[in-house]
């Protein structure tokens, strides 16, 4: 069992609709990340919280907005995606690296697998 | 810059013997490194961390990673393969003394271990 708990599994949607991808976990991390993965590619990073405000966004397109209601939550608010935008979104978290978690590491969800139509 | 090479991109090894996943790096400083296991329609799963001290680091399922700084590998090992530890294992690197904990991947390799 993941202690990063995401849904839905599966979505699919077109190209016009407006959905969100939910992620939440309850170890009192305070930094947590999404990811977009392609089948059989290691995970992109493309954005990072820490105390609930955005820490990195990696140059993700516009039509990708997340959002961090509290330290527990974290959403990615999708409209208008593109076909290539089709793969599996991963989130993650983990202890912000000061002092003992220093180096502790991220803990992933088993993420949603995103079709565009 | 950071990055992380897996040079093999498969794997396969019968079950029984023992196994290695190749890893090297190149990243400034010292870095964090650890490795992830990936099972079909699942996340990355933690399987063990180098932060310091001894070079031989044991972590879950029974396997053990080497960390070698002049030949700046870490290589996942294994000494008795199983068939359910074919899966997708990646090896990461962050920086040490970065307070995000960015990881930065390498490709990935698939292992296969036939029965």
């Amino acid at each position: 069992d993941t202690e990063v708990t995401q849904t839905p599994k599966h979505l699919v949607m077109g190209m016009t609709n407006k959905k969100s991808l939910k992620c939440e976990q309850h170890m009192g991390h305070r930094a947590m990340y999404w990811y977009k993965q392609k089948a059989k590619k290691p995970p992109e990073l493309m954005f990072v919280y820490s105390y609930e405000k955005l820490s990195i966004n990696e140059s993700v397109p516009s039509r990708f907005s997340p959002e961090c209601p509290n330290s527990s939550l974290l959403n990615l608010h999708l409209h208008a995606l593109q076909p290539e935008d089709s793969a599996l979104y991963l989130c993650a978290s983990s202890h912000l690296g000061q002092g003992p978690y220093s180096n502790q590491p991220q803990h992933f969800g088993d993420g949603t697998r995103l079709s565009i139509l | 810059a950071q990055s992380v090479a897996q040079p093999e991109d498969q794997v396969n090894v019968a079950e029984g013997n023992p196994l290695t996943v190749k890893c090297t790096y190149s990243v400034s400083g010292n870095p964090y490194l650890f490795w992830y296991v990936q099972y079909p329609n699942r996340g990355l799963q933690f399987l063990l961390k180098y932060i310091t001290g001894d070079n031989l680091v044991k972590g879950s399922y029974g396997f053990e990673a080497e960390f070698n700084k002049s030949q700046t590998s870490f290589h996942l090992k294994k000494p008795s393969a199983l068939v359910s530890d074919s899966a997708l294992y990646f090896c990461a690197v962050s920086r040490r003394g970065s307070t995000l904990g960015r990881l930065y991947f390498g490709r990935g390799t698939q292992l296969t271990v036939w029965p």
